[in-house]
């Protein structure tokens, strides 16, 4: 079965640099691989997939992600982070059997 | 434009009662999914359903049963509720196409005492 994993629960970062929220994934053949946010009491908010051609991806609010199928990764990044960025985001993965799976979250936080 | 609507918002049981949380979607999308969300543990998938009449088990099924009776509607019932079901439950929905991504409903935070 596919699965993912989101090695930090806490990123910080200070507005204006550059962030980075870590993926990486486990699925058989080729995968769909996704990123959403989750403001405070809100549902998931899409941001950006993969699904196959250009490594690097980009997405809304500035966001862009990298897949590297040989270390099985699709890291989020932006170049210059803003303090709205702060938020819980959750990588997800799409294989077979129609089913979406999700990462356990890493939060966010962009200091002014 | 309402996308995926989920009822209640809040609900309070005490152990044992049961309940059904109700979800809607106005996008003529196929598939359906429960999601619960647990901190530490982000989303795990409850149940799912590929088309009208159909259900699918997720990597959390226990406790759970689900309908989908209409294509637009997509039920979650606790026939007996637990205190390891309080929760922060979350519908999606999507279209048929192979990458099309999920729209989530707003949520439905249940407290079972």
């Amino acid at each position: 079965a596919q699965s993912v994993a989101q090695p930090e629960d806490q990123v910080n970062v200070a507005e204006g640099n550059p962030l980075t929220v870590k993926c990486t994934y486990s699925v058989s053949g080729n995968p769909y691989l996704f990123w959403y946010v989750q403001y405070p009491n809100r549902g998931l908010q899409f941001l950006l997939k993969y699904i196959t051609g250009d490594n690097l991806v980009k997405g809304s609010y500035g966001f862009e992600a990298e897949f590297n199928k040989s270390q099985t990764s699709f890291h989020l990044k932006k170049p210059s982070a803003l303090v709205s960025d702060s938020a819980l985001y959750f990588c997800a993965v799409r294989a077979i059997y129609n089913d979406m799976r999700f990462g356990a979250g890493t939060r966010l936080t962009v200091k002014p | 434009n309402a996308g995926v609507t989920q009822t209640p918002k809040f609900r309070v049981l005490k152990t044992g009662q049961s309940m059904t949380l109700l979800c809607a979607q106005d996008m003529n999308h196929e598939y359906m999914y429960w999601y619960r969300q647990d901190p530490g543990m982000g989303l795990r998938l409850i149940h799912y359903s590929v088309g009208e009449g159909t259900t699918a088990k997720g990597e959390v099924p226990d406790g759970y049963n689900v309908s989908r009776l209409k294509k637009q509607n997509f039920l979650l019932g606790l026939e007996s509720a637990a205190p390891s079901q309080t929760s922060v439950y979350f519908c999606a929905s999507r279209g048929t196409a192979g990458a099309n991504v999920l729209t989530f409903g707003a949520g439905s935070r249940l407290t079972v005492l």
